[in-house]
């Protein structure tokens, strides 16, 4: 593979429901990021990790957790889910933090009913 | 707060020219990113300015003056591919990048 994939591509999800998104990089960036976007809303950062073991939280954070066990991977769980997390979630990742380029991944389609 | 402004919506011609603007109040300046997304799919970098001036690469070019909080991103010899939404994105004095909520552009034959 090159570059980052999301895993799954969209999913329809019950609320109070857990669910896993999953993204995956392989071009060896040091920093990741989850990211929802929403109509008529710019993208909004949800959680952010600078390098592998650290973690930290972005504009609207509430309602989500992620992990950095390694270097390329870098997984958002919703714990429980609810209608208002309905969205498209990219996750992104950059060289290292700050100024470098962010390249996305395809998104992740979720809906909660 | 921290804002970006772009309007919501441009219509132009095929082999046109355009110019979609970007304003911004942030915390602090550390570079201005346009991003390109096509509908369904992610967003891809387009270019990327943190001194005054114009960068040109092929035929889109930006620019951006620091002292009025303003970017335009420039598209010359407009083809039907290029419609899509242009978002324009600026990191503030955290690093963080903050977005703007993207410019969708319609191109007409």
């Amino acid at each position: 593979i090159a570059g980052i994939t999301q895993a799954p591509t969209s999913q329809i999800l019950a609320a109070g429901r857990r669910m896993t998104l999953r993204c995956t990089q392989d071009m060896r960036h040091n920093a990741m990021y989850w990211y929802r976007q929403d109509l008529g809303l710019g993208l909004r950062l949800i959680h952010y990790s600078n390098t592998a073991g650290t973690t930290g939280k972005g504009e609207v954070p509430d309602g989500y957790s992620v992990s950095r066990a390694n270097t390329d991977d870098f997984p958002l769980t919703l714990a429980s889910a609810v209608p208002s997390q309905t969205s498209v979630y990219f996750c992104a990742s950059s060289e290292a933090e700050g100024t470098d380029t962010q390249y996305f991944g395809p998104g992740t389609r979720l809906t909660v009913l | 707060g921290q804002n970006i402004d772009q309007p919501t919506e441009m219509t132009a011609t095929e082999g046109a020219i355009v110019q979609i603007n970007c304003t911004y109040q942030t915390s602090g300046f550390n570079g201005l990113f346009w991003y390109q997304q096509h509908a369904g799919e992610a967003p891809t970098f387009l270019s990327y300015n943190v001194l005054d001036g114009l960068e040109e690469k092929g035929r889109f070019s930006s620019f951006l003056s620091r002292s009025k909080g303003y970017s335009y991103l420039l598209l010359k010899e407009l083809q039907m591919k290029d419609s899509a939404s242009y978002l324009c994105a600026v990191t503030d004095s955290n690093y963080q990048l903050i977005w703007g909520a993207g410019t969708k552009l319609i191109i007409k034959p």
